[in-house]
């Protein structure tokens, strides 16, 4: 069963400060993808990255980057974390356009 | 513009009724369809998808969907609802590989 790990389910972050969020899949997956998830927004998506060093811009890329430097791994980057990106981040994995596979998410505040 | 539609925010179902959720795109071509789970405090969990073939579509926990491609339309039902399918589902469509667009999501409570 594929697995995504997130490594935080919690965080809370200082206006400001750097962010890092981390997600790790077991499958060997060429396809990974960073949501946020807003009440009443859905899921949007950050951005994504379909192979090792290779990063597309999502629908809401601005204030965030991304690192892909091993296949499993898959970093968001908030550069001066703001109050509205306060909110759920949901990781994912993919093998073409087979299903995505979720993490149980970060919930992410920063006051 | 390109969109997925789930036009119910909340619906309340008393346990043992059946349930259909809407959900409507406007992509050009067929495009891949899915139907996500989503329980509180966890990630999002593939109930079923579309792809091709069969328009009626069976996935987990006795859900089913019916793609009409005249209507643009992927809604999900279920015959008998449990009180554990309380949960938001999310309706999302592929129009292309290494893309995936989710609908606003539909909260459904169960009562007793």
């Amino acid at each position: 069963d594929v697995k995504v790990t997130q490594s935080s389910r919690y965080l809370v972050k200082r206006t400001g400060e750097k962010v890092f969020l981390e997600c790790v899949q077991d499958m060997d997956h060429e396809n990974m993808f960073w949501y946020r998830q807003d009440p009443g927004l859905g899921l949007r998506l950050i951005y994504f990255s379909y192979d090792v060093k290779m990063k597309e811009k999502g629908d809401i890329p601005e204030g965030y980057s991304v690192s892909r430097e091993k296949k499993e791994r898959f970093s968001l980057i908030l550069e001066s974390a703001s109050t509205n990106q306060t909110s759920m981040y949901l990781c994912a994995s993919s093998f073409g356009r087979s299903p995505l596979h979720f993490g149980n998410g970060t919930r992410l505040t920063v006051t | 513009a390109q969109s997925v539609t789930q036009p119910d925010i909340h619906i309340t179902v008393s346990e043992g009724a059946s349930l259909e959720l809407r959900c409507n795109y406007s992509y050009g071509a067929t495009p891949y369809l899915f139907w996500y789970v989503q329980s509180p405090g966890q990630g999002l969990q593939l109930l079923l998808k579309y792809f091709s073939g069969d328009t009626l579509v069976q996935g987990i926990k006795g859900f089913e969907a019916e793609f009409k491609r005249s209507q643009s339309s992927f809604n999900l039902r279920k015959p008998s609802v449990h009180w554990s399918d309380a949960a938001e589902y999310f309706c999302a469509v592929a129009p292309g590989a290494n893309n995936l667009f989710f609908g606003t999501g539909t909260r459904l409570t169960v009562i007793p």
